[in-house]
């Protein structure tokens, strides 16, 4: 099941703080983020995993809450270059990864000067 | 190091031909992925290889899809035949072990079906 991601767009000004949300109906393994820019492929950002662990991007931070089954992307001090669509992907398989992810629709961030 | 190498980079063709689409992973990799992307419905995962053996392809959307993986090197995505709601940027992503580890993505093929 499909993901979902709150806000579905938003535009901030630089300097500014976002939150982008991502929640699950089913017990999550991991929570994958990833950035795109237009035209471009994703690139990856972090890995938030079952338990704590999180590996990624050293300006970005997030979170997840395994009871919630949900987890949000903390941008803070935001710069023209974190403009892009944010894709969290979930890996479903509980006590175990399945190893693919399934891709929530995106959350389009415009960054203006 | 190279990254993901996909081609071609862009496609257009004519409904009811067979179009093939080529991904060479990382090397060292074991995990390939291909993914299609549309406005509607997002990034989908269509089909996931692990050491060259399809482990997932319930996201194969109909019997005119087909992917192979012949060797650690190299796969397609084959359709046969194409038609208009095919059109969409599909991508290519390789992995290398754990499935907590990133994914990554080629450059995309950008497929047209007029």
């Amino acid at each position: 099941q499909q993901p979902v991601q709150s806000p579905q767009a938003v535009i901030l000004r630089e300097g500014e703080d976002a939150v982008i949300n991502c929640s699950s109906s089913k017990a999550l393994y991991s929570v994958h983020w990833y950035r795109q820019k237009h035209g471009e492929a994703p690139v990856f950002l972090m890995i938030l995993l079952k338990g704590g662990e999180q590996k990624g991007h050293d300006k970005i931070s997030a979170s997840f809450n395994e009871k919630k089954q949900q987890s949000s992307l903390y941008l803070t001090a935001s710069q023209l270059s974190y403009s892009g669509t944010y894709f969290c992907g979930t890996d479903y398989h509980y006590g175990g990864s399945q190893g693919n992810l399934i891709f929530g629709k995106g959350t389009k961030l415009s960054v203006k000067p | 190091d190279a990254g993901v190498i996909q081609s071609p980079r862009h496609e257009v063709t004519e409904m009811g031909q067979e179009v093939t689409l080529r991904c060479k992973p990382i090397s060292g990799h074991n995990s390939l992925f291909w993914y299609r992307q549309t406005m509607m419905r997002g990034l989908e995962l269509l089909i996931y290889f692990n050491n060259n053996v399809p482990i997932d392809d319930s996201g194969m959307p109909e019997d005119r899809f087909s992917a192979k993986m012949p060797n650690a090197s190299f796969s397609t995505l084959k359709i046969q035949p194409s038609e208009p709601r095919d059109s969409a940027v599909y991508f290519c992503a390789s992995r290398l072990g754990r499935p907590d580890n990133e994914q990554f993505f080629g450059p995309g093929t950008r497929l047209t079906v007029l």
